[in-house]
């Protein structure tokens, strides 16, 4: 069973609209959650991270984190066409040990 | 600052012949991850290093697999004897702790090894 899940989409939103991304994880020792985004050919890059239960903004990307249910989601709000990408949920007992989910394909329609 | 460099950008090569992956991690940043990544299992952590010394290699999938980082600014992958099933891409990160205790990863651009 892998470690990390995520749906692989793809995951289809209009431009403007709220994409909502999820991922669960099964190690309740988990401490550490990282969102990076991939582009098609290109190397993952960080979105941000969260630590704490509860929600964390920064832009138009909103992080939440519920380990009671083990589970933490990114709000992409005002969704752009560069917004257009494959979403890494990384979930890990430290900040160095991460396991990645297989990610989620987002389009953003125009 | 140019980043972390990887090379090669990509390798062809038969089964049975040795692989060399490098990299060379951001200047001061004192973690360096090696991650592989596949279409059907992801991006997976392979070994890292902290200043230099191996952390964890519990992911390393096989004897056939070693790393090493023989000063700050280098490391080295290496798959001897290479098979088909090690066709993937090969990332290498570096890292340092921010003020926040982040440890944000920044990723090179990726070595795509294709073991025929």
């Amino acid at each position: 069973q892998k470690e990390v899940e995520q749906n692989s989409g793809p995951l289809s939103v209009p431009e403007g609209a709220i994409a909502s991304l999820n991922c669960t994880y099964s190690d309740r020792g988990s401490q550490s959650f990282f969102w990076y985004r991939q582009y098609s050919g290109k190397s993952p890059e960080l979105i941000m991270f969260i630590y704490s239960n509860g929600d964390k903004e920064d832009g138009r990307f909103t992080a939440q984190l519920n380990k009671a249910s083990q589970y933490v989601s990114l709000l992409i709000r005002d969704s752009q066409p560069s917004d257009s990408a494959t979403y890494l949920c990384a979930v890990g007992p430290s900040r160095e040990k991460l396991t990645f989910g297989t990610g989620t394909r987002l389009t953003i329609i125009p | 600052d140019a980043g972390v460099i990887q090379s090669p950008r990509h390798e062809v090569t038969e089964m049975g012949q040795e692989v060399t992956l490098r990299c060379k991690p951001i200047s001061g940043h004192d973690y360096l991850f090696w991650y592989r990544q596949t279409m059907m299992r992801g991006l997976e952590l392979l070994i890292y290093f902290n200043n230099n010394v191996p952390i964890d290699d519990s992911g390393m999938p096989e004897d056939r697999f070693s790393a090493k980082m023989p000063n700050a600014s280098f490391s080295t992958l290496k798959i001897q004897p290479s098979e088909p099933r090690d066709s993937a891409v090969y990332f290498c990160a570096s890292s340092i702790r921010g003020r926040s205790g982040a440890n944000v990863l920044t990723f090179g651009a990726g070595s795509r090894l294709t073991v025929l």
